[in-house]
């Protein structure tokens, strides 16, 4: 158990639809990463926050929207879904800062996109 | 831009034998961090190593061994007497420090070798 936290585990919805994918990092862990695994694109970054900024963009579709709170929890909010959208959505947590820190994933939500 | 290779989609093995997976990146920067993850069936990412630009060192862990040549530019992962449940997909991973800005991490991924280990 790496103590990153994501509900749900499972997602099914609509195309046009809005979701959001909830994640909470391990304790003391000030940044969050967003990375989604699909079939024809592998595993992909798309966002970080840090202490409630945004770090860092990757292939972030503009549909797709991220927020940390102040109790550093993070969504990931996607929406006018595509059938293409269907992923596993995976959140890591770091402690953060300007050294280097390890990464622990969260078990995932995945998203069928019907 | 940093890039990660993996050559090798799937492989299989008969349980006992040994396996390497390959992997090769390709980045600017002179600091940066390699890993392997695995994903069994259940789908989440467990980590298995970590390697900074500046440790050439081979590395053992029980059954597992990695060789990173930065000459060749390669990180190669190495299951000694493999078990069927080693059967799973290994993804290696770059990060580049500062790739996005200072204190950004973010883990560019190879597409992922499935590894299927027969009883």
């Amino acid at each position: 158990d790496s103590g990153v936290t994501q509900t749900p585990k499972h997602l099914i919805t609509a195309t046009g639809q809005r979701v959001t994918l909830r994640c909470s990092p391990r304790s003391g862990d000030l940044s969050v990463y967003w990375y989604q695994q699909s079939l024809d694109q592998g595993l992909q970054f798309l966002i970080q926050y840090y202490n409630g900024e945004e770090r860092a963009k990757g292939n972030i579709l503009e549909r797709f929207s991220a927020q940390q709170f102040p109790d550093l929890h993070s969504e990931l909010n996607l929406s006018s879904l595509e059938l293409g959208d269907s992923a596993l959505y995976f959140c890591a947590s770091s402690p953060g800062g300007a050294s280097y820190n390890e990464q622990f994933f969260g078990p995932g939500t995945r998203l069928t996109v019907l | 831009a940093q890039k990660v290779t993996q050559a090798q989609t799937e492989i299989s093995v008969v349980e006992k034998e040994d396996v390497t997976l390959d992997c090769v990146y390709e980045t600017r920067d002179t600091t940066y961090y390699l890993f392997w993850y695995k994903q069994p069936p259940s789908g989440e990412l467990v980590f298995l190593i970590r390697r900074n630009s500046f440790d050439e060192q081979n590395e053992i862990s029980g059954r597992y061994s990695w060789n990173f040549q930065k000459s060749t530019s390669s990180f190669n992962f190495t299951i000694t007497a493999s078990q069927v449940v080693d059967s799973a997909v290994y993804f290696c991973a770059l990060s580049e420090v500062g790739y996005s800005g200072a204190g950004s991490y973010q883990l560019t991924f190879g597409k992922g070798t499935k590894l299927s280990v027969i009883p």
